[in-house]
């Protein structure tokens, strides 16, 4: 039983260039979440999403990131005209969406250096 | 707003020692409380919950009881291991909200044998 699946797991961008990350959820999870963690520090909330909606985006920057979970394939974090100060550790985590039900789990990351 | 305190770190135990790793926390709403554990690149890994006061969520030896009174998660183990070093992660999420983690800091734990 596969977990959260997230790729690539280390990306390298120029100042400038597109960051791509992806998440695929654990099988039969309909709810994704990407958190991000600046060195030395915890996680902080970005976005959640369902199948083809954004849910809530209120812990995301408001210019040059965009996430969306489409019917088919992955969950994609999209960071356009990356800078310095994006490199850090993305995680996704997935949830079954079941009333009730508020445990997340947590994909091994995408760490993004910008040089 | 929603928020957890941890204990700082880093905290650094001999073998056999006995933790505890403080967490209290302000919530607009019913929070339940999740201690979440992080080895080294890896991702965070759930290591145990509790969902209303007085519960106590328990797995490999760690305990944590949910106490309204005093708004406290503290995370406890009575004998460490050294394959417990890692960063541990107090957090919590609202009933009725959507659903988002919050997270503490984080707290360095160093087992030494």
């Amino acid at each position: 039983n596969a977990g959260v699946m997230q790729n690539p797991r280390h990306l390298v961008r120029r100042r400038g260039q597109e960051a791509r990350l992806r998440c695929s959820p654990m099988k039969g999870h309909s709810h994704v979440y990407w958190y991000r963690q600046l060195p030395e520090e915890g996680l902080k909330f970005m976005v959640y999403l369902q199948k083809e909606n954004i849910i809530d985006e209120s812990g995301m920057p408001k210019e040059r990131f965009s996430a969306e979970f489409p019917k088919e394939g992955p969950s994609i974090l999209r960071i356009q005209q990356v800078v310095r100060g994006d490199s850090a550790a993305y995680f996704c985590a997935s949830s079954p969406g079941d009333p009730g039900s508020y445990e997340q789990y947590f994909g091994p990351g995408t760490r993004l250096t910008v040089t | 707003g929603d928020s957890v305190t941890q204990m700082e770190g880093p905290v650094t135990l001999s073998e056999e020692a006995f933790l505890t790793i403080n967490c209290t926390y302000t919530a607009t709403g019913y929070p339940s409380l999740f201690w979440y554990v992080q080895y080294p690149g890896e991702g965070l890994q759930l290591l145990l919950k509790a969902t209303k006061a007085d519960d106590k969520g328990s797995n490999k030896g760690f305990e944590a009881t949910y106490r309204k009174e005093t708004t406290s998660f503290h995370l406890e183990k009575g004998s460490v291991q050294v394959s417990d070093s890692a960063v541990y992660f107090c957090a919590l999420t609202v009933s009725g909200s959507a659903r988002q983690l919050t997270f503490g800091s984080g707290t360095q734990l160093t087992v030494l044998p």
